[in-house]
């Protein structure tokens, strides 16, 4: 089983939509979760960051997160064609005194106008 | 706002040459990391440099692989004799420490030949 799951996609929704991205992982030690933006050919550009179980909102952005699920999700109000990217999810264990992230695959997401 | 450079963006190089990627992390972190990601594949973590020192690094990181911080801005990244496979975006980021988020640069796009 991998560590961390995420669907590859693409997602592709209209204009205004409400976007729900999705992450599972398998390693209870994981208590940090990051979610990251990357356009093509860029570097990943961080959204939101958290640690404890529940809702954090920033804008149009809402990250939650189930620890006793192991999941978490990225959800996004009034999409627009500028939040087409692909979507990382990303984790930290609590052991880890480095910051070593691990990332899922990403979600590629289309927002037609 | 504080950023992450690299340079080149674009490197091409020959099979079994030397490459130096370069990268000045965010003036105050003190944490600094490589990663890489190859087409379509996960970001995934090489390195990480703290205090000098590599902390933790992966099993991607072979002896082809060092990492230096020559004076109190850059960090390095040299591949000794480049091979195929190593082609991939190259990803520097740092940190304030541990498990706060990481920033990452626009990468270096490194094409073996």
């Amino acid at each position: 089983q991998k560590e961390v799951e995420q669907d590859p996609g693409p997602l592709s929704v209209p204009e205004g939509a409400i976007v729900s991205l999705n992450c599972t992982y398998s390693n209870s030690a994981f208590q940090y979760f990051m979610w990251y933006r990357q356009y093509s050919r860029k570097g990943p550009e961080l959204l939101m960051y958290t640690y404890s179980s529940g809702n954090k909102e920033d804008g149009r952005f809402t990250a939650q997160v189930d620890k006793s699920s192991k999941y978490i999700s990225l959800f996004i109000r009034d999409s627009q064609p500028s939040d087409s990217a692909t979507y990382l999810c990303a984790m930290i264990s609590v052991s880890s005194n480095t910051g070593k992230l691990i990332f899922g695959q990403g979600t590629t997401l289309q927002v037609k106008p | 706002e504080p950023e992450v450079t690299q340079t080149p963006s674009h490197q091409v190089t020959q099979m079994g040459q030397e490459v130096i990627l370069r990268c000045v992390p965010i003036s105050n972190h003190l944490y600094f990391y490589w990663y890489r990601q190859i087409l379509g594949q996960k970001v995934e973590f090489l390195v990480s440099f703290y205090n000098n020192e590599i902390s933790e690094k992966s099993e991607i990181f072979d002896d082809q692989f060092s990492v230096e911080r020559p004076d109190g801005s850059n960090f390095t990244l040299k591949i000794r004799s480049t091979k195929l496979e190593d082609s991939a975006m190259y990803f520097c980021a740092s940190n304030s420490g541990g498990v706060s988020p990481l920033h990452f640069g626009n990468g270096t796009r490194l094409t073996v030949t």
